[in-house]
């Protein structure tokens, strides 16, 4: 069973502080990595994509990958309260077409 | 817009009765995704098409649901004699097919079932 681990929250941090968002996957094999963030009530949203072993930044967001520990984070700098959402981790396992199988989500909030 | 389209937006149907849902990929993207999403859960992938192809449907029920994805127009998601276990939101994706898969969502189509 090919599965997609994150803790469902809510995680609290400050407007300003650092977010943690993390995320555990199955299959080592696995070659793709996406953190998606959805609103309530909305669709998800692209925040990011990563392959390789090691951090790829954009902006306030760093995606943080290491396969050997089957591992995947996303890390929010300089929170802010629009950035309380939900946050989906989702993996294109090896072997499954491009389909992606997608954690249950962390919920965040940003708090003033 | 060039983002993917979806409509409509929300459905209301009775039980037994049929619903169909559409999705327009992202322009210059030809790869089709359904996902759907029951209330307090993740998003579950249902089935992923290219033009006039299925190629993965792993996710469907086996029974009531089909999609297809024609050579011209939008990707239909059909849903037959809907039950009320049904009600949720739809959601489809669509990438370029590239190496990325870099899959981009539409708005979704809550569906209730009365």
């Amino acid at each position: 069973q090919k599965e997609v681990e994150q803790n469902s929250g809510p995680l609290s941090v400050p407007e300003g502080a650092i977010a943690s968002l993390n995320c555990t996957y199955s299959d080592r094999g696995s070659q793709s990595f996406f953190w998606y963030r959805q609103y309530s009530g909305k669709s998800p949203e692209l925040i990011m994509f990563i392959y390789s072993n090691g951090d790829k930044e954009d902006g306030r967001f760093t995606a943080q990958l290491n396969k050997a520990s089957q591992y995947v984070s996303l890390l929010i700098r300089d929170s802010q309260p629009s950035d309380s959402a939900t946050y989906l981790c989702a993996v294109n396992f090896a072997g499954t077409a491009s389909k992606l199988t997608f954690g249950t989500g962390t919920r965040l909030q940003v708090t003033l | 817009n060039a983002g993917v389209m979806q409509n409509p937006r929300h459905l209301v149907r009775r039980r037994g009765q049929e619903a169909r849902l559409r999705c327009s990929p992202m322009k210059g993207h030809s790869h089709v995704y359904w996902y759907r999403q029951l209330p307090e859960e993740g998003l579950k992938f249902m089935v992923y098409l290219q033009k006039e192809n299925i190629i993965d449907e792993s996710g469907m029920p086996k029974e009531r649901f089909s999609a297809e994805f024609p050579k011209e127009g939008p990707s239909i998601l059909r849903i037959q004699q809907v039950v009320r276990g049904d009600s949720a939101a739809y959601f489809c994706a669509s990438s370029p097919g590239t190496r990325a898969d870099t899959q981009y969502f539409g708005p979704g189509t809550r569906l209730t079932v009365l």
